[in-house]
């Protein structure tokens, strides 16, 4: 089946605009997360989803940053006021529930390229 | 200290070795470990996961857990050029009430060149 998508796959801004990131997770996965890639380090977390809901935000750096999963299925992070410092890639993952077992296995989306000019 | 350390390498092997990449994690109550393998701009694919102490096996891929000395390490046996890649450790803790956080927490990952 179809994995987790994410759009776009390169976002160019400039400083102090605001950005949209789309992710869509594989069908059916109840947990959706988000991270965030630096060259040269392992993805850091940011937020996860359990349904609708943010079950975990404690990764996002600072009140910019805000993510919503209105329906339970797609979610959109949001980015305002943006710095050269959000540069990153942003990746997305799902997985069929987060209860600790082994089907909460996370699956990763193709991430999103941010760039903060 | 981190919460995930491994050596950022790189780590170089001939073809056909073994190649050993290790990873230590500060937190005691962790629960879950896995192997993710990330190419160059691409996302990261899960290898393997590991949940008890103990080796697991899954064709060409050994991982090794030890809670005891929160070591876990992945073992490559007959390596390939292909297998050339960036290797990424994660941990999944469980709170004080005994349930799983959702969030993984990576190492910084190994970068693993095999030269044929």
């Amino acid at each position: 089946g179809a994995g987790v998508s994410q759009t776009p796959s390169n976002k160019v801004t400039e400083k102090g605009k605001y950005v949209e990131l789309r992710c869509d997770p594989i069908s059916g996965h109840t947990a959706l997360y988000w991270y965030r890639q630096s060259l040269g380090q392992g993805p850091e977390f940011l937020i996860y989803f359990q349904g609708t809901g943010a079950a975990d935000d404690s990764g996002l750096p600072n009140d910019r940053f805000f993510a919503v999963r209105p329906e339970g299925s797609v979610s959109t992070l949001k980015i305002q006021r943006t710095e050269r410092g959000d540069s990153a890639v942003y990746l997305c993952a799902s997985s069929l529930t987060a209860s600790g077992l082994a089907t909460d296995t996370q699956y990763f989306g193709p991430g999103t390229r941010l760039t903060v000019l | 200290q981190k919460e995930v350390e491994q050596n950022s390498g790189p780590l170089s092997v001939p073809e056909g070795a073994i190649a050993s990449l290790n990873c230590t994690y500060s937190d005691r109550v962790s629960q879950s470990f896995f192997w993710y393998r990330q190419y160059s701009g691409k996302s990261p694919e899960l290898i393997m996961s590991i949940y008890s102490n103990g080796d697991k096996e899954d064709g060409r891929f050994t991982a090794q857990l030890n809670k005891a000395s929160q070591y876990v390490s992945l073992l490559i046996r007959d390596s390939q050029p292909s297998d050339s890649a960036t290797y990424l450790c994660a941990v999944r803790l469980i709170n004080a009430g005994g349930t799983s956080y959702g969030k993984l927490t990576f190492g910084q990952g190994t970068i693993l060149t095999v030269h044929p």
